[in-house]
């Protein structure tokens, strides 16, 4: 069975400072995608970045970088000069080649601290 | 941010009554999904299509109906709601199955 695993259920940060949130996965899929979501206190779901896994580049959005480490199967996400908006739980994801194959570890609750 | 709305946006009901969930889109993305997010659970699939007419059941598609008979519009009904369907419900989107664009979420409580 293919699985994501977020094995930080919380953790904190320094305003302006930098975390990584980790993120492992199971597949036997050659061709997938990974993602970071991210959900604050309002509930939306947002798409924070996307990393396709036959590009070996580390996909970037402005504060937010991926370390994607295909062999090892691991995703992890980076939050530069963390701000106080990055309060929220974060959701790691990976999708597959039909429309049931996604799927979502259970998320880290992260805390930006003043 | 994709074009996708949810109505209605909380819903209070009782046990054994009907519930439709409409998810809306205007980005004319051929897939539709009905995700179910609970404490502990994280999200879960019900349904999804992948077509007009064309629908799967995902993983809890237990005591739940979804119809999608144009592009824009998927519903999820309750045919009869129970509690253990108090949950907070969310319409995703995407163009392949490979991505997932959510709406804002539903929150249904079933009293």
């Amino acid at each position: 069975a293919q699985t994501v695993t977020q094995s930080q259920p919380e953790m904190s940060v320094q305003e302006a400072e930098t975390v990584t949130l980790s993120c492992t996965y199971d597949t036997s899929e050659n061709n997938y995608y990974l993602f970071w979501y991210k959900q604050p206190p309002s509930r939306q779901m947002i798409l924070v970045i996307r990393q396709e896994a036959y590009k070996q580049q580390n996909a970037t959005e402005n504060r937010f970088s991926v370390n994607f480490q295909k062999a090892a199967k691991s995703f992890s996400l980076k939050i530069s000069d963390s701000q106080l908006g990055d309060t929220a739980m974060y959701f790691c994801a990976q999708g597959g080649n039909t429309g049931n194959q996604f799927y979502f570890g259970t998320g880290t609750s992260l805390t930006v601290i003043p | 941010d994709a074009g996708i709305t949810q109505s209605p946006r909380h819903k209070v009901t009782e046990t054994g009554t009907p519930v439709t969930l409409r998810c809306h889109q205007t980005e004319n993305h051929r897939y539709m999904y009905w995700y179910r997010q609970d404490p502990g659970h994280g999200l879960r699939l019900i349904h999804y299509s992948y077509g007009v007419k064309d629908t799967d059941k995902g993983e809890v598609s237990d005591g739940y109906s979804v119809s999608r008979s144009k592009t824009e519009d998927f519903l999820l009904t309750l045919e009869s709601a129970t509690s253990s369907q108090t949950s907070v419900y969310f319409c995703a989107i995407s163009e392949s199955p490979r991505g997932r664009f959510f709406g804002p979420g539903t929150r249904l409580t079933v009293l």
